[in-house]
C-alpha cells in the first residue's frame, strides 16, 4: 500500500506571497493532520481534517488554512507569507475512526520564505 | 496543556550496544497513547512503537521496547543491538484524542557509531 505523499517536496517563496501544499493520504485513511516543524519550536500541530471537515485546530494564525476533498486528499494554504513560516510541513494520515488512531507521516514539504 | 519532555538532546552509542532514550509527559488524563517516532536524515517520520496507557504490558517491536511507568509519567525507549541505520532524531509523542492531536517532545538526536 502506498504511503502518504506530499507535493511539492521543496518550495521557495517570498514574503507576502501565498502557498498551497498538497497531501495524499494512505488509501482508506480518512483523517489528515498537518504539522509544522522548525528548529526552534519543534513539531507543532496545525489542524486535522476528517471527512472533509476540520475536526481540530492548533494555535496558529488565520493565515494558515486547509481543506479536505471527498477523496481524503488535503491541501494546506498559507497566505501573506512571513519569514517565520519557513519550515518543514508534515502531513500525517490515519484511519480516523477514533481520535487516537496511529498517524503515518509523509516526507514533508520544505518551505523557504525569502 | 499536555507537555512532553525529552531531556537528552543528543546521544551516541556504539554499534551492537543498547541505548535508552528518556521521555516524560504531563497529563491529568487517564486514557491516552504514547508513541516513539524516528526521523532519519532523509526526513521521513517513521512510527517506531506505540503504547496504550491502559495496557500494563510494555510494548515491543523487534529490537525496540519501551519502559512505560504510568505513575511516574515516564516512557523510555530501549534500542537493543543498535545498528547504523538507527541513526536519527527520535521523537516521543502523546495523544489523548484531544484537540492538540499529537504533542511532541523536542527530540533526541541519536548517533550510532561503527
Amino acid at each position: 500500500k502506498a504511503g502518504v505523499t506530499q507535493t511539492p517536496r521543496y518550495l521557495i517563496k517570498t514574503r507576502g506571497q501565498q502557498v498551497t501544499l498538497s497531501c495524499s493520504p494512505i488509501s482508506g485513511h480518512r483523517s489528515v493532520s498537518w504539522y509544522q516543524q522548525t528548529p526552534g519550536q519543534g513539531l507543532q500541530f496545525l489542524f486535522e481534517y476528517f471527512s472533509e471537515t476540520q475536526r481540530n485546530k492548533g494555535n496558529f494564525p488565520g493565515r494558515f488554512s486547509g481543506r479536505q476533498f471527498s477523496n481524503s486528499r488535503s491541501e494546506m494554504n498559507v497566505s501573506t507569507l512571513e519569514l517565520g513560516d519557513s519550515a518543514l510541513y508534515l502531513c500525517a494520515s490515519s484511519l480516523g475512526a477514533v481520535p487516537t488512531d496511529t498517524q503515518y507521516f509523509g516526507p514533508g514539504t520544505r518551505l523557504t520564505v525569502l | 496543556a499536555q507537555t512532553v519532555t525529552q531531556s537528552q538532546p543528543e546521544m551516541s552509542v556504539q554499534e551492537a550496544e543498547t541505548v535508552t532514550l528518556s521521555c516524560t509527559y504531563d497529563t491529568s488524563e487517564n486514557n491516552y497513547y504514547l508513541f516513539w517516532y524516528k526521523q532519519p536524515p532523509s526526513r521521513q517520520m517513521i512510527l517506531v512503537i506505540r503504547q496504550e496507557a491502559y495496557k500494563q504490558q510494555n510494548a515491543t517491536e523487534n529490537r525496540f521496547s519501551v519502559n512505560f511507568q504510568k505513575a511516574a509519567k515516564s516512557f523510555s525507549l530501549k534500542i537493543s543491538d543498535s545498528q547504523l541505520g538507527d541513526t536519527a532524531m527520535y521523537f516521543c509523542a502523546f495523544d489523548q484524542g484531544g484537540s492538540e492531536k499529537l504533542v511532541f517532545g523536542k527530540g533526541t538526536k541519536l548517533t550510532v557509531n561503527p
